[in-house]
């Protein structure tokens, strides 16, 4: 199953409202994971299954979708949140994960 | 609190075998299926390997496959990843992930800080 986010990247203020898309070459049935990525860490599960925050994740951020299309938003973008954001599939292998959208200062 | 450590990464020809190694700590290591994701420079996350809870159905990227064998001891709590004729594409920052499920379907909760794999004459 192939992932496509969009954007690839996008410029953005603090404060901001930030949606990032991706889909699915076919029906996920929702078991679709977004990570946030930062040079030099590890990257951080923020939404699982769709649209369940992980523990501890601020709640500006959320997920939604179903079947093939999704979607990552931040309500309230802040400066700790400039990232690289990641789609994963996991309802089959080989899991896969979207090319990335790089969030980055206006 | 989970911790994953990963071990054995250096600089290796083409063609060379290297094994990687996770040691785990802070959960219930039995309980869940583990992954390998790896990060080539510059590019983005590919998943390589999983485990089941029970060291079954190990299934493979299309990349590795044939090259690479994933295995886990739940006595150490610990899982490896044996590599095989290792080509310059190999190169990569290599994470150890931890499955939220047993069964491997689910989201990658836990990540270690990763071990770089250099294969480079």
């Amino acid at each position: 199953i192939q992932m496509t986010q969009s954007p690839s990247s996008l410029s953005a203020s603090v404060g901001d409202r930030v949606t990032i898309s991706c889909r699915a070459s076919e029906n996920i049935n929702s078991y679709l994971h977004w990570y946030q990525h930062k040079p030099g860490k590890a990257p951080k599960l923020l939404i699982y299954t769709a649209s369940f925050l992980q523990s501890g994740v601020s709640s500006r951020f959320s997920g939604s979708g179903s079947g093939t299309d999704y979607t990552l938003t931040i309500s309230s973008l802040q400066p700790e949140d400039f990232a690289i954001y990641y789609c994963q599939q996991s309802y089959t292998a080989p899991r896969t994960f979207g090319q990335g959208t790089k969030v980055e200062v206006k | 609190e989970v911790h994953l450590v990963e071990s054995g990464g250096v600089v290796v020809q083409p063609g060379g075998s290297l094994r990687l190694s996770c040691a785990a700590s802070g959960f219930n290591f039995d309980d869940y299926s583990m992954h390998w994701v790896r990060q080539p420079p510059g590019k983005g996350l590919e998943w390589v390997a999983l485990i089941t809870w029970d060291g079954g159905g190990p299934s493979y990227a299309d990349s590795v496959k044939g090259r690479f064998t994933i295995s886990r001891d739940n006595r150490k709590k610990s899982i490896y990843l044996e590599m095989d004729n290792l080509g310059p594409e190999d190169t990569a920052l290599y994470y150890c992930v931890k499955d939220r499920s047993l069964g491997g379907s689910g989201s990658f909760d836990y990540w270690g800080q990763g071990t770089w794999v250099t294969v480079s004459s």
